[in-house]
């Protein structure tokens, strides 16, 4: 069975500081995709990366980059230089298969992130 | 790009009522939507999954005779809420998977609250 682990609950910092959200994903598949989310307080998931297994470039956008490290089954992500419109929930994701990145998604429990001035 | 529509956005009801959620994909065909739900300061956990013209397929532990789910048509999927409970109150969040790119896309979730 497939399992998304998000150990940090609760993150805050303050304005500017770089902070990482660690994500560790269970599969038995090897073919499968991670996501993450970004839900602000409004509610609507917001899309920020998808990630399949045979890719493990890192990726940059922004002020966002994601490490995808197979060895370690982690797929974290970093906000660099964080804004207080950054405050939400952040949610890592996984589905498996060939139609992977169209199939269920299994959710890890979300880490809140709460950036002040 | 793909919108994904749910309606209502907001919706109370009394215990004991039902309430149904539509889930509709504007500009694309969806073969298979799925029902997410999330209780306050929780995750998201599925559902169901819907396919245009056959069964839900619902997750365990989800009482598929309260959560009706029909999926009539390619671009829309409604989810019914029988019988109500205060603890049925929740944030209900469907996803569409496009036909044609594969690719699925959320909808921006309706939150039920039954009193």
């Amino acid at each position: 069975a497939q399992k998304v682990t998000q150990a940090q609950t609760e993150i805050s910092v303050v304005e500017k500081e770089d902070v990482t959200l660690d994500c560790v994903y269970e599969t038995r598949d090897t073919t499968y995709y991670l996501f993450w989310y970004k839900q602000p307080p409004s509610g609507e998931l917001v899309f920020l990366i998808r990630r399949n297994s045979f890719d493990e470039q890192n990726e940059i956008s922004g002020r966002y980059s994601w490490n995808f490290q197979k060895s370690t089954s982690s797929f974290n992500f970093t906000i660099t230089a964080s804004q207080v419109v950054d405050s939400a929930v952040y949610f890592c994701a996984l589905s498996e298969g060939n139609t992977g990145t169209a199939s269920k998604l299994t959710f890890g429990t979300g880490t809140r992130l709460q950036v002040t001035l | 790009g793909a919108v994904v529509s749910q309606h209502p956005s907001r919706v109370i009801c009394k215990s004991g009522t039902s309430v149904k959620i539509e889930c509709r994909s504007l500009d694309f065909q969806a073969t298979t939507m799925f029902w997410y739900r999330q209780f306050p300061k929780q995750s998201l956990m599925l559902m169901a999954t819907s396919n245009e013209g056959s069964k839900a397929t619902y997750e365990q532990g989800v009482e598929k005779d309260k959560f009706l789910i029909n999926h009539a048509s390619l671009t829309l999927s409604t989810l019914t809420v029988t019988s109500a409970h205060p603890e049925d109150s929740s944030f209900y969040i469907c996803s569409a998977r496009d036909w044609d790119s594969y690719e699925q896309y959320f909808g921006p979730g309706t939150r039920l609250t039954v009193t």
